[in-house]
């Protein structure tokens, strides 16, 4: 599968609570891509992180990507109400395109 | 901030009628794509395009399906002669330079065929 999957497929938390969410795939990549999608909505791009790089941030987003073991995780520090969305990851096969998994449904209750 | 827009934001047509789907990518990027989301599934790419002409394309992108860019501005998608299965979400894409850089989604154009 040319796909990223991720674990858990569900998470629920409260506001304020730290959400991790975990990627793996299979083969070599160049970049590794998160995306967000809101209910029924186009997918928000969150953060890319190249095939050179451990770790980077963004805002309240902590990406971690190992390629020696083809998995990468998301961290979204002091979650929201408003951080409820589906989170997908998007390895980057030096194809011309992206292939999206089931996502992880993040519901964060106030 | 620069956004990907999508006309219309629902369309209904009855199975065998053809559609067309826009979209109005990013200005200054070079690589476009649709991708299709049915109700409570993932999104499937459906075709990359690339230097006015298709890069990749999926098998869901059969003959009943086409894309062009028939100016500088617009990006579209035909299906020729819709079926109940065609129904789902739709997203036009665009990238600065493929995907070694982020994409960039529309809203979305909800095709319902009865």
């Amino acid at each position: 599968s040319q796909q990223g999957e991720e674990d858990p497929q569900a998470l629920s938390i409260q506001e304020g609570e730290n959400a991790t969410m975990n990627c793996s795939y299979k083969t070599s990549i160049n970049n590794l891509q998160w995306y967000r999608q809101n209910s029924g909505r186009g997918l928000v791009h969150l953060i890319l992180i190249r095939s050179n790089e451990r770790e980077k941030h963004s805002g309240r987003l902590r990406v971690t990507l190992d390629t020696s073991k083809k998995s990468s995780s998301l961290l979204i520090t002091a979650s929201r109400a408003a951080d409820t969305a589906s989170y997908f990851c998007a390895p980057d096969l030096n194809t011309d395109k992206l292939i999206f998994g089931t996502g992880t449904r993040l519901q964060v209750f106030p | 901030e620069p956004e990907v827009t999508q006309t219309p934001s629902h369309q209904v047509t009855q199975m065998g009628q053809e559609v067309i789907l826009r979209c109005v990518p990013i200005s200054n990027h070079l690589y476009f794509y649709w991708y299709r989301q049915i109700l409570g599934q993932k999104v499937e790419f459906l075709v990359s395009f690339y230097n006015n002409e298709i890069s990749e394309k999926s098998e869901i992108f059969d003959d009943q399906f086409s894309v062009e860019r028939p100016d500088g501005s617009n990006f579209t998608l035909k299906i020729r002669s819709t079926k109940l299965e065609d129904s789902a979400m739709y997203f036009c894409a665009s990238s600065l330079a493929g995907t070694a850089y982020e994409q960039y989604f529309g809203p979305g154009t909800r095709l319902t065929v009865t």
